[in-house]
């Protein structure tokens, strides 16, 4: 089935450890985010990718780091997890940046302790 | 500063209509997007405008007015099912999306 993988759905993490989210998308999209979503706040952009081998920070990009070596991976890692970035992550894709319907995955909760 | 306005909660009773309202303040406007999200899942896409008026897809409508930076989805015939958060989102004139918070419908039997 066509879609948008993230892997793990949820963690339980040390704080200063260093975790990296997964995320596939097989629906050859363009562009790619990444997203926090807390109670209350709505979705937060962290990092995007408009294409291939270019990204660009969002919103709330500190204590991120992405990388987007082919159309279909787009992972997001956090160097030294701190307790303030639990939260539940949302991978998505669009066709092209901005104007397209997003696709979501199906979100990572994270908990970092 | 960019801002969406929605409420944060509403009820509403099975079969019966509701209207959520957005309001945005945004650097520009290149389309205005509804996404539906239950409990404990990912958003999934409702609608998009971008010309002033009223888009209607089945049970749903959306409705926009460009001079008066406001949005509302409407919803129909109400079911248990629709019971989820709705999120309002606007492309702005840098073609980024600017969420709002999100309105929690709750529908009661």
């Amino acid at each position: 089935i066509a879609g948008i993988t993230q892997a793990p759905t949820s963690q339980i993490l040390a704080a200063g450890r260093r975790m990296t989210l997964r995320c596939t998308q097989d629906m050859r999209h363009n562009a790619m985010y990444w997203y926090r979503q807390d109670l209350g706040l709505g979705l937060r952009l962290i990092h995007y990718s408009n294409t291939a081998g270019t990204t660009g920070k969002g919103e709330v990009p500190d204590g991120y780091s992405v990388s987007r070596a082919n159309t279909d991976d787009f992972p997001l890692t956090l160097a030294s997890a701190v307790p303030s970035q639990t939260s539940v992550y949302f991978c998505a894709s669009s066709e092209s940046a901005g104007e397209a319907q997003l696709f979501f995955g199906e979100g990572s909760r994270l908990t970092v302790l | 500063g960019q801002n969406i306005d929605q409420p944060t909660e509403m009820t509403a009773t099975e079969g019966a209509i509701v209207q959520i309202n957005c309001t945005y303040q945004t650097s520009g406007f290149n389309g205005l997007f509804w996404y539906q999200q239950h409990a404990g899942e990912a958003p999934t896409f409702l609608s998009y405008n971008v010309l002033d008026g009223l888009e209607e897809k089945g049970r749903f409508s959306s409705f926009l007015s460009r001079s008066k930076g406001y949005s509302y989805l409407l919803l129909k015939e109400l079911q248990m099912k629709d019971s989820a958060s709705y999120l309002c989102a606007v492309v702005d004139s840098n073609y980024q999306l600017i969420w709002g918070a999100g309105t929690k419908l709750i529908i009661k039997p």
